[in-house]
């Protein structure tokens, strides 16, 4: 597609249920990335693929989230008996494979927003 | 060490002026520099970057400048436009193939241009 595609974009539910939002990257980039930004912060780092493999979950706030990514494409990101303190907006964002003389950039979806209540 | 500090949290500034946002950040393996601008609603989208073997860049009326010993750069908007109005965050990432190449982003500047 043009750009990284998420869905919903925007997304109301009721604590302790589960929610998916998904994230199309752009066609081709091997590297994808979500983000949570909450109210009037900065951006927060939760997962990182390569392909399909997550080198680095280390942001993810708890067991409660997870992510996957098939066909090195789609990923999704799941978040389980939802507490008000998960709502945010969740951004995703894709970069292309880096060669060895330089960095790609990072392009950005417009973000889900998430609203526990 | 992960950490990438910005300030100001939030700028006001004329038509004209040239509102400057710095960023700090401690870790040495840090070897790319953006700065992105995110509208109200919209993702952030890549502004300007730079390599650390570089001590300023420029593209348009936005300029990096960059002070490796220091640990800090930071962004200058000249001639700022109300247009420009916006947040802005810098980040900082590792080398590829390293084995993480996620975005330090700092904690947001949020810029507005009064007319």
């Amino acid at each position: 597609g043009a750009g990284v595609s998420q869905s919903p974009s925007n997304k109301v539910t009721e604590k302790g249920k589960d929610v998916e939002l998904r994230c199309d990257p752009i066609s081709g980039h091997t590297a994808l990335y979500w983000y949570r930004q909450s109210l009037g912060q900065g951006l927060e780092f939760l997962i990182y693929f390569q392909g399909n493999s997550a080198p680095d979950k280390s942001g993810l706030p708890s067991d409660r989230f997870s992510a996957e990514r098939t066909g090195g494409s789609v990923s999704t990101l799941t978040i389980q008996r939802t507490q008000q303190e998960d709502s945010a907006v969740y951004l995703c964002a894709s970069s292309r494979k880096l060669t060895s003389t330089g960095y790609t950039e990072a392009f950005f979806g417009q973000g889900t927003r998430l609203t526990v209540v | 060490q992960q950490q990438v500090k910005q300030s100001p949290q939030s700028l006001i500034v004329q038509k004209g002026g040239i509102p400057i946002i710095n960023c700090a950040y401690e870790n040495t393996a840090f070897d790319y520099f953006p700065w992105y601008q995110q509208f109200p609603g919209k993702g952030p989208a890549l502004l300007i970057a730079i390599r650390p073997d570089v001590s300023e860049k420029k593209e348009g009326r936005f300029t990096i400048s960059f002070n490796k010993s220091a640990k800090q750069f930071s962004l200058h908007i000249m001639d700022s436009q109300p247009g420009d109005s916006a947040t802005y965050f810098c980040a900082a990432s590792t080398a590829p193939f390293s084995g993480t190449y996620k975005y330090i982003f700092g904690t947001g500047t949020r810029l507005k241009v009064l007319a």
